[in-house]
């Protein structure tokens, strides 16, 4: 079964930063496309960014636009998100996600003063 | 950007067979399809059937995912009380070039 195990998640005040990782077995990372989605307590689903399998294309939904940046590091089989001046609004459970394969249990971010 | 549409409940009986259903366009659901989603109440999302409609190991057979058109359906055999779930689809748009998910069907078991 596929295994995806994110961390970073944390309280943090609005303006802060925090980092998220993720972690991937059982399936050969290197060859799938990975995203984060996220959900706000009691919402649906949101795509917040994608990366290419070698890293060279990253795609972010528009809220997220200059603050957060995506990256992976295929020798660790791993995938991250830095967030950077956070709001409020970004308050939510992050995934990390393929969307061929399956999806972490996920770790919570709450912005909050 | 605009997002999948689903109905926001469907019920259906025990041990019967519920469809629901996710509209999109060409630039998503018309495009490559869909993705379908289980989500239980205070539980991470998990994967029923990826674009190519197939299902990852473990997922039971009673899941069946297709396409036609801009609309993309699942179909859930032998309804089992453990079914109630949320159900979510999604698909990559794109003229949004991101992934685009519905607002989600609440399937309850009668």
């Amino acid at each position: 079964e596929v295994q995806l195990v994110e961390s970073g998640g944390d309280v943090v005040q609005p303006g802060g930063s925090l980092r998220l990782s993720c972690v991937a077995s059982t399936f050969t990372f290197s060859n799938y496309w990975m995203n984060w989605v996220r959900q706000a307590p009691g919402k649906g689903l949101e795509w917040v960014a994608n990366i290419k399998r070698d890293g060279s294309e990253k795609y972010y939904v528009d809220s997220v636009k200059g603050r957060f940046t995506i990256s992976r590091d295929n020798a660790k089989n791993s995938l991250y998100l830095q967030m950077n001046s956070l709001r409020v609004e970004d308050t939510a459970v992050y995934y990390c996600v393929s969307f061929d394969v399956g999806w972490g249990q996920g770790t919570q971010v709450v912005v909050s003063s | 950007q605009a997002g999948l549409t689903q109905p926001p409940s469907v019920s259906e009986d025990l041990r019967q067979t519920a469809t629901l259903i996710c509209t999109g366009n060409s630039n998503n659901v018309g495009d490559r399809g869909a993705v379908w989603l289980q989500q239980h109440q205070g539980h991470p999302p998990k994967l029923l059937s990826n674009r190519n409609n197939n299902r990852p190991s473990g997922i039971s057979e009673r899941f069946s995912a297709s396409r036609s058109g801009n609309t993309a359906s699942l179909t859930i055999t032998g309804l089992q009380p453990e079914d109630e779930a949320d159900y979510y689809c999604s698909a990559w748009d794109t003229s949004f070039t991101g992934w685009v998910f519905g607002g989600g069907t609440k399937l309850t078991v009668l």
